[in-house]
């Protein structure tokens, strides 16, 4: 079936940093958002994205939606203990029909104090 | 609000036996749906309603049930559990049926023997 790749799949960091993840498909997207995981909880929206190239923030979080509409990428400045979590990306192919959501495999952060 | 509200938190089950995760929202959903979580993968799709009375299978529905005969509740049926079933499950909702917005329960870890 359809994959998103997601990367990287994991990353160590020392707080104060900034990150940066993404997700790659082979087909175009009309839509890619972005979920946060904690243990042992369900999925956060983070931000959502509807248009090639738009770029949108949500405190030291920002998205963009790329060009090409194959790509989304995740930035989060000067990170903190409380990133600490799993970051997946979606893609819809078509408005208008959730069954074509798709997740990614998600990148595992970590942040040492 | 409690927003959607998954029970069992944890269940063991015998292969060959059947059960039901349930799932309430209380935020007046129209969309709700589905999904599997297993280690390294994404969250696969598994079963979706766009409003009572209506389901639509996913990307992964064999050995899965459900009806939506209220908005509030979706609750998911294994008729014959396997232990290719084990694994967490997560209910989602959005009140919009086409944008990729999802509020997602906390989860239903379930193994099956």
């Amino acid at each position: 079936g359809q994959q998103l790749n997601q990367s990287p799949q994991s990353m160590f960091i020392q707080e104060g940093e900034d990150v940066s993840m993404n997700c790659t498909s082979s087909s175009i997207f009309n839509t890619w958002l972005w979920y946060k995981q904690e243990p042992g909880e369900g999925p956060v929206l983070l931000i959502a994205l509807y248009k090639a190239g738009e770029l949108t923030s949500n405190g030291r979080l920002t998205a963009q939606f790329g060009i090409t509409r194959k790509d989304s990428f995740l930035n989060i400045s000067a990170s903190i203990p409380s990133d600490v979590g799993i970051y997946f990306c979606a893609g819809r192919k078509v408005r208008g029909s959730q069954g074509n959501l798709i997740f990614g495999k998600g990148t595992k952060l970590s942040v040492k104090p | 609000n409690a927003g959607v509200t998954q029970t069992p938190k944890f269940q063991v089950l015998k292969t060959g036996q059947s059960m039901t995760l349930q799932c309430a929202q209380d935020m007046n959903h129209e969309y709700m749906s589905w999904y599997r979580q297993d280690p390294g993968m994404g969250l696969r799709l598994i079963h979706y309603s766009v409003g009572a009375g209506i389901t639509d299978q996913g990307e992964v529905p064999n050995g899965y049930n459900v009806s939506r005969s209220t908005t509030e509740d979706f609750p998911l049926r294994l008729l014959s559990a396997a232990p290719s079933q084990t694994s967490v499950y997560f209910c989602a909702s959005s009140y919009w049926t086409d944008t990729g917005e999802l509020f997602f329960g906390e989860g239903s870890r379930l193994t099956v023997l």
